[in-house]
């Protein structure tokens, strides 16, 4: 599976949009990238994924460079409740190892 | 629909001493994995099912044991615990591999001493 490599931590104001990146330079073409975040002492949370496409939920939007060598998850309006770990993964279509590394700490701050 | 359920939440055990942590899931999920999160450290992949009487190997399975008679049950056994089990065990599943997301359960805090 391939790796990915995400800052350790970022700040973000409340009220902002929280712009998180990922590199996965090495993806393969039938690999998903997924988030999912962690808030404190909880189980992980998925949030979403993507193949090629640009997409969004009601959580985040998702945009994924052309060459899908790196992405960026958006929370379009931060609040305090968003301050987790935030988790990208890469995983092939029909993969069972959905492998965590070490994430992203996000705090919001007010 | 309650979602994937573990018991207990909390343990504490002394070495050498065995116990089994409970995974139950409710949406009929194929695919069951059991995680291990240490402090300040992301998840770790212990051992995986994709189906009733079918499981493998995760990134760290020494020291732990896993069966799938059932769809809905998932244990976690741990024969001999190690003061290097301390940490926290999450239960996650999905309807099967591939393209969907994971449903974590609430976590077990399990303290060998």
């Amino acid at each position: 599976d391939a790796k990915t490599t995400q800052p350790p931590s970022m700040d973000c104001a409340e009220g902002r949009a929280a712009n998180l990146p990922c590199n996965h330079s090495t993806i393969s073409g039938n690999e998903y990238v997924y988030w999912y975040r962690q808030i404190h002492s909880q189980g992980p949370q998925y949030i979403i994924h993507g193949l090629k496409n640009n997409e969004t939920n009601e959580m985040a939007s998702l945009i994924i460079t052309e060459d899908r060598k790196s992405s960026t998850l958006i929370l379009p309006h931060a609040t305090l409740r968003d301050t987790a770990v935030y988790y990208c993964i890469v995983r092939p279509l029909y993969g069972n190892k959905l492998v965590f590394g070490a994430g992203t700490i996000l705090r919001v701050k007010s | 629909n309650a979602g994937v359920t573990q018991t207990p939440k909390f343990q504490v055990l002394k070495t050498g001493q065995s116990m089994t942590l409970q995974c139950a899931q409710d949406m009929n999920h194929e695919y069951m994995s059991w995680y291990r999160q240490d402090p300040g450290m992301g998840l770790r992949l212990i051992h995986y099912s994709v189906g009733a009487g079918i499981t493998d190997q995760g990134e760290v399975p020494n020291g732990y044991n896993v069966s799938r008679s059932t769809t809905e049950d998932f244990p976690l056994r741990l024969l001999s615990a190690a003061p290097s089990q301390t940490s926290v065990y999450f239960c996650a599943s999905t309807l099967r591999g591939g393209d969907e997301k994971l449903f974590f359960g609430s976590g077990t805090q399990l303290s060998v001493l």
